[in-house]
């Protein structure tokens, strides 16, 4: 089974408009991370967002959120008031265990952004 | 940004030969990874490093070495390219620190990239 999980076809969204990206994750162990990156078509990885396990509010940084729900385990990204340089891929990613530093990566949503 | 640097930038090699790609960094993170990126697998971990020659295999450490003789470098060698190793590869650093709180691993930081095309 796949550990991450991320099927949603290419994303558009208008600008100024809210996105949400899915994610779905599967593991047995009850420490883990969920980390989104940006990946524009320049090339370079951007870390955007980390939400740990034992969290009790979901994550924020700027116009991200990340949405979680553990029961489900899903770890949808939320970006909020589009712009246009959002268009990109965004991964999903999750470690697993807390002496564990390795990351899984799903194989990532693109997301275009339309003026 | 962290300072993480991977030399070359780009690669033509031809198969058969061998090809070491080098990854620098300035931070001092314990950790250093090598990933591939390919259309359709996101990214897949090859090897990793969590000290001075302290090395693992990660999901697709075939066909791959790798070698950490100082913190800041982290070297992977294809000893005998072949055209399924054609790729874009990314080298990254973590810290990790070990905290009585759950949240102990930090995120990972990313080099810009290696393309490697294998003819």
């Amino acid at each position: 089974a796949q550990k991450i999980t991320q099927t949603q076809p290419g994303m558009f969204v208008q600008e100024k408009e809210a996105v949400t990206l899915d994610c779905t994750y599967d593991t047995s162990d009850p420490s883990y991370g969920l980390f989104w990156y940006k990946q524009p078509s320049s090339g370079e990885m951007i870390f955007l967002i980390y939400q740990g396990s034992y969290d009790q509010q979901n994550a924020t940084e700027g116009r991200y959120s990340l949405n979680f729900q553990k029961a489900r385990k899903s770890a949808n990204l939320v970006i909020s008031a589009s712009q246009l340089g959002d268009s990109a891929m965004y991964f999903c990613a999750m470690r697993e265990g807390r002496a564990n530093s390795k990351l899984t990566f799903g194989k990532g949503i693109t997301l275009s952004v339309r003026p | 940004d962290a300072g993480i640097t991977q030399s070359p930038r780009h690669k033509v090699t031809e198969t058969g030969t061998p090809v070491t790609l080098r990854c620098h960094q300035t931070e001092n993170h314990r950790y250093m990874y090598w990933y591939r990126q390919d259309p359709g697998h996101g990214l897949r971990l090859i090897h990793y490093s969590y000290g001075v020659k302290d090395t693992d295999k990660g999901e697709v450490s075939d066909g791959y070495s790798v070698s950490r003789s100082k913190t800041e470098d982290f070297l992977l060698t294809l000893e005998s390219a072949t055209s399924s190793q054609t790729s874009v590869y990314f080298c990254a650093i973590s810290e990790s620190v070990v905290l009585d709180t759950p949240r102990d691993l930090l995120e990972q930081y990313f080099g810009p990239g290696t393309r490697l095309t294998v003819t």
